[in-house]
């Protein structure tokens, strides 16, 4: 699958502010995940968005997607301390053989201030 | 909620040596996936394993490499002789349906190869 591309590279706020990242794509997808990494530790799955959908909504987390831009971004509503971590994003093409693969780009190093 | 797990969580072992990492996916699921991350870098593909075989594998899984799924649980990663330069956190993956279902990581374990 292809490499997302998450901007900014890094991003800090204060608490209780919203945050958003974003992430732009190259090539057609069936879906993109969003993941969080705090940091040394495993991926968390957020969000996963199918190519139909245009926004979901999951807890203080919404995300958007828009195919015609190839970009999707994620929005954190009211952000807490806890939040500070990695933020990734993995468009997942379907090929006809095979698993696939989710490639993980350089993330969204988000910082919440308190 | 089910959860991925992995063991150990840490090792440490001489350059040389024999590793095998163990993880147990959630039950349900049919596909298996490893990755790596070298301290600072991004999170890397190593193979992917679906009916007993490897679906896709990428360079870095050379023939010092192999996965097994031993019984119905386990899934493990044997590094034959380990190199300084594959301390790194390696991940377990699952999922229930190739690229269309959200991978569920474990929570990693970190080699140091010394």
């Amino acid at each position: 699958s292809q490499q997302g591309e998450e901007d900014p590279q890094a991003l800090s706020i204060q608490e209780g502010e919203n945050a958003t990242m974003n992430c732009s794509y190259k090539t057609s997808i069936n879906n993109l995940q969003w993941y969080r990494q705090n940091s040394g530790r495993g991926l968390v799955h957020l969000i996963l968005i199918r190519s139909n959908e245009r926004e979901k909504h999951s807890g203080r987390l919404r995300v958007t997607l828009d195919t015609s831009k190839k970009s999707s971004s994620l929005l954190i509503t009211a952000s807490r301390a806890a939040d500070t971590a990695s933020y990734f994003c993995a468009p997942v093409d379907i090929s006809n053989f095979g698993n696939e693969k989710l490639t993980f780009g350089t993330g969204t190093r988000l910082t919440i201030i308190p | 909620e089910p959860e991925v797990t992995q063991t150990p969580s840490h090792q440490v072992t001489q350059m040389g040596q024999e590793v095998i990492l163990r993880c147990v996916p959630i039950s349900n699921h049919l596909y298996f996936y490893w990755y790596r991350q070298i301290l600072g870098q991004k999170v890397e593909f190593l193979v992917s394993f679906y009916n007993n075989e490897i679906s896709e594998k990428s360079e870095i899984f050379d023939d010092q490499f192999s996965v097994e799924r031993p019984d119905g649980s386990n899934f493990t990663l044997k590094i034959r002789s380990t190199k300084l330069e594959d301390s790194a956190m390696y991940f377990c993956a699952s999922n229930r349906d190739r690229g269309r279902e959200t991978q569920y990581f474990g929570p990693g374990t970190r080699l140091l190869v010394l």
